[in-house]
């Protein structure tokens, strides 16, 4: 059974300070890898994917890798803003399609103080 | 292009009632898939739609139903419901071909 884990379940940091989010997973079959931004009570924004045939993917500053073999993916922050204060999910999608269920970790809660 | 779009935003409804949510679809988008979210949790898959069936289901009790319709656009419908029902819901539209799944903003269930 896949089971997705996020550490820490919360971070706090001052601005401009670079960060990493952690996340790892049990099985190692997954399709694609997907890292989301969730604003309090809103749904999701994602915000990186990557393929299973990929080591990482950037997008302004952030910036996601992927290792496969250890179950493991990091989300790297480049000089966070308080604007970046939200809760950060990763997911992974099992198997070997691009269809069905994703799979969730329980989130890392970021703030960024000015 | 509007995205996904979840009604309603928020319901309040008593223990042993039912409730139906809806979601519809980011244009071009033929797959809803639905997820319940507990407070300071992860979203937890409840089901998927395609063609009208349903595809794929996680691990919820049968009180949970959903329907797809022609145009695309779901139903979520929960029966006998629990306090654990208490949860955000979200609805996430893909294409089948591409399977990038996007979430609507929720509709927030308070169960008292």
């Amino acid at each position: 059974k896949q089971e997705v884990t996020q550490i820490p379940a919360a971070l706090s940091v001052p601005e401009g300070e670079n960060l990493v989010l952690n996340c790892s997973f049990t099985d190692s079959a997954i399709y694609n890898l997907q890292w989301f931004r969730q604003d309090p009570g809103k749904g999701l924004t994602s915000l990186l994917l990557i393929q299973s045939s990929q080591r990482e993917q950037t997008s302004g500053r952030l910036n996601a890798s992927l290792d496969k073999s250890s179950g493991r993916s990091t989300l790297y922050i480049a000089a966070s803003q308080p604007g970046d204060s939200a809760t950060y999910l990763c997911a992974v999608r099992p198997g070997s399609s691009n269809t069905g269920k994703l799979i969730f970790g329980q989130g890392t809660t970021l703030q960024v103080k000015p | 292009d509007a995205g996904v779009t979840q009604s309603p935003t928020h319901l309040i409804k008593t223990r042993g009632q039912q409730v139906t949510l809806r979601c519809s679809p980011k244009s071009g988008h033929d797959t809803v898939s639905w997820y319940q979210q507990a407070l300071g949790q992860g979203p937890q898959f409840i089901f998927q739609y395609y063609e009208e069936e349903e595809r794929q289901r996680g691990n919820f009790p049968d009180r949970f139903s959903g329907h797809q319709f022609p145009n695309y656009s779901s139903e979520l419908n929960v029966n006998a419901l629990l306090l654990g029902d208490s949860a955000l819901y979200l609805c996430a539209s893909s294409s089948r071909q591409r399977g990038i799944q996007y979430f609507g903003a929720g509709t927030r269930l308070s169960v008292l």
